[in-house]
């Protein structure tokens, strides 16, 4: 099946700093989504971005399809963007969904 | 919309005993997913749905694992006899054909077997 790497596995920041988390996948995908769980446990989706860059708010993700990577950026972090970060990807499985292992990201006050 | 509606939210069981989990996914979604989530293991998909017909369940641990959905608005997963390594988060998750294939998760059944 289709691997996925996150990198790096933890980021520790200090509120209003920048950060990019990496994923790399291993085949060609027609579904690229990215995903926050929060403390509390919820998965939150906040791209789906198979190809191009998006932009929502201060967060904003980019996705090389040819050269099968995705990044997302984050700016000015807040506390509140602490929780795990997850690319998940979807290859020639149709339907099947398959997931990183997460950027575990703290922001510190 | 509701989103997608998971009980029980928390269940603590014994060795042994069944447990099943619910699910009930948004209106119109056309696909629906169990994922299991546990430390060491990170995010796993256990089975998932297509217009209520089960299409892939490799990733089902073992028989002691079912799952079935009945209907476009509802789906179980159930463990029989539960064991205490099958302790984890169990998430479902829809999506529809139409909708950019955006996957929306629910909040998690927080499964512990002792």
């Amino acid at each position: 099946g289709i691997q996925v790497e996150q990198s790096p596995p933890d980021l520790i920041l200090q509120e209003g700093a920048n950060s990019t988390l990496r994923c790399n996948f291993s085949d060609s995908v027609n579904n690229l989504q990215w995903f926050h769980q929060n403390p509390w446990g919820q998965l939150i989706n906040l791209f789906y971005i198979p190809s191009g860059t998006k932009q929502n708010g201060r967060l904003s993700a980019t996705t090389v399809a040819t050269e099968r990577y995705s990044l997302l950026y984050i700016s000015s972090s807040q506390t509140t963007d602490s929780g795990v970060y997850f690319c998940a990807v979807q290859g020639t499985s149709y339907g099947k969904l398959t997931f990183g292992q997460g950027t575990i990201l703290t922001v510190h006050p | 919309d509701a989103g997608v509606i998971q009980s029980p939210r928390h269940e603590v069981t014994e060795m042994g005993q069944e447990v099943t989990l619910r699910c009930k996914p948004i209106s119109g979604h056309d696909y629906l997913f169990w994922y299991r989530q546990t430390m060491m293991r990170g995010l796993e998909l256990l089975i998932y749905f297509n217009n209520n017909v089960p299409i892939d369940d490799s990733g089902m641990p073992e028989d002691r694992f079912s799952a079935k959905m009945p209907n476009a608005s509802f789906s179980t997963l159930k463990i029989q006899p539960s064991e205490p390594r099958d302790s984890a988060v169990y998430f479902c998750a829809s999506r529809g054909t139409g909708s950019g294939n955006t996957i929306y998760f629910g909040e998690g059944s927080w499964l512990t077997v002792v």
